[in-house]
């Protein structure tokens, strides 16, 4: 079966702090991957998402960059952490079908505050 | 522009009875996939029921079932028998193309109450 490790669970940086964020899934092979950010008592917004190694789109201009150096290992990093970074993080997978779209399933997520 | 509204930011229910969440949506693709997601206290997002926009008949999971009107763009989820563990934040969203990329609603909160 397929899981999905996120860590760590929590942080607390500092601002102008830098930032890596891991998320690996394990039993699949080039899964599509996501990273999505969740404001408190918000809905999800999406940050970047990977259909392969190396391949990167991102959705929202920001300090953020995201990096697929193995099939399953998606990277979430800052250089200089901003306030507004603080957020609840939570990275998806899905295996998509032939033209078509399919269910995300999500990590456990990491709490990050930037203080 | 694709976008997922959720109008309802809080709802209760007694344990036991039954509740219906709304959730409308705008797309302009003609095909694309929609989805209830719960997230409970410990803020896993756990999928609760998935629906093909090609397919006519709702889907359903157990006590879960969802009202699909396409023309409409409506998108509602009911919970039948509503238990203590069902409390929880709910997101409807929206998936299209190629890269599944989802478009979420701003969630309900839903308590049930012993």
């Amino acid at each position: 079966s397929q899981t999905i490790h996120q860590w760590p669970a929590t942080l607390v940086q500092p601002v102008g702090s830098p930032l890596s964020l891991e998320c690996t899934v394990e039993g699949t092979s080039n899964p599509n991957l996501y990273w999505y950010r969740q404001a408190a008592g918000r809905g999800l917004q999406l940050l970047f998402y990977s259909v392969g190694i190396g391949q990167i789109s991102s959705e929202v201009p920001q300090n953020l960059s995201a990096s697929r150096p193995q099939d399953r290992q998606f990277i979430l990093s800052s250089k200089k952490l901003l306030l507004s970074d603080s957020g609840f993080y939570l990275c998806a997978w899905s295996v998509l079908g032939m033209g078509s779209t399919d269910t995300q399933y999500f990590g456990p997520g990491t709490r990050l505050t930037v203080l | 522009a694709q976008t997922v509204t959720q109008s309802q930011p809080e709802m209760s229910v007694q344990e036991a009875e039954t509740v219906t969440l709304s959730c409308t949506y705008d797309t302009s693709e003609s095909n694309y996939y929609l989805f209830w997601y719960k997230q409970p206290p410990s803020r896993q997002m756990i999928l609760v029921i998935r629906q093909e926009a090609y397919k006519q008949q709702n889907a359903t999971e157990n006590r879960f079932s969802v009202n699909f009107q396409k023309a409409a763009k409506s998108f509602s989820l009911k919970i039948s028998d509503s238990q203590l563990g069902d409390t929880a934040m709910y997101f409807c969203a929206l998936a299209f193309g190629n890269t599944g990329k989802l478009i979420f609603g701003q969630g309900t909160t839903l308590q049930v109450k012993p």
